[in-house]
């Protein structure tokens, strides 16, 4: 079935700091991909999303590309705050009004 | 545009008891979802509905859980009897209906169920 693997965290950086978590998925066909974010004691909020390979999707500094060839979807920032500090999930969808599936999620902590 | 409505926020029971959870969507999403978020993973897809009809809802432990939609809008899940797996974050989310490419999905904010 459709899985998604994303980077053990916690992942701990200073303040400005690049970031990149690595996220891959197995899933047949071309499903959407997601990055969610979860603020501590909030739902879980759109980040960025690409629906078709070589699809950049961006948001609030933040960026990921569909990567069919190898199965990606890694998400970056070049200078991270401390207002970013947050549990990031990727997920995929297959087209249509399909569920989610979601990674384990990745806790990234900034410091100042 | 109001969000997804979710409550209680917290429920503390104990094993055995029942529990219900409340969820609003955001007006005019045909779609809604209910995912169990267990500490340290993903959320998990329990049941999806189409307006008032079940779409999917194969990883639903029927024995224990329930759902429904009646009128197409809000929607309440059940568990009779809790066990202590069962403590976990439960999450409603809503989306356009539509055909193609996937409509993105929007959370409400949870209930956290912990069971003694």
């Amino acid at each position: 079935g459709d899985s998604v693997t994303q980077m053990e965290g916690p992942v701990t950086l200073s303040e400005e700091a690049f970031l990149t978590i690595n996220c891959t998925y197995t899933a047949t066909g071309y499903p959407s991909l997601f990055w969610y974010v979860q603020y501590p004691g909030e739902g879980l909020q759109l980040l960025l999303k690409a629906t078709k390979a070589d699809d950049k999707g961006s948001n609030k500094g933040f960026e990921a590309t569909y990567r069919k060839e190898t199965t990606s979807f890694h998400l970056e920032k070049g200078s991270v705050q401390v207002s970013d500090s947050a549990v990031y999930f990727c997920a995929l969808s297959r087209p249509g009004n399909t569920p989610l599936v979601f990674g384990k999620g990745t806790r990234l902590s900034v410091i100042a | 545009e109001a969000g997804v409505a979710q409550s209680p926020r917290y429920k503390i029971i104990e094993k055995r008891q029942s529990v219900a959870f409340w969820c609003n969507p955001i007006s005019g999403h045909a779609t809604l979802y209910w995912y169990q978020q267990i500490l340290g993973q993903g959320p998990k897809l329990l049941i999806q509905f189409q307006n008032n009809g079940v779409v999917d809802d194969s990883q639903l432990p029927k024995d224990r859980f329930s759902a429904e939609r009646l009128k197409g809008v809000d929607s309440t899940l059940k568990i009779q009897p809790a066990k202590l797996e069962d403590s976990a974050v439960y999450l409603c989310a809503s989306s356009l209906a539509g055909t193609g490419g996937s409509q993105p999905q929007h959370f409400g904010d949870g209930t956290r169920l912990s069971i003694l």
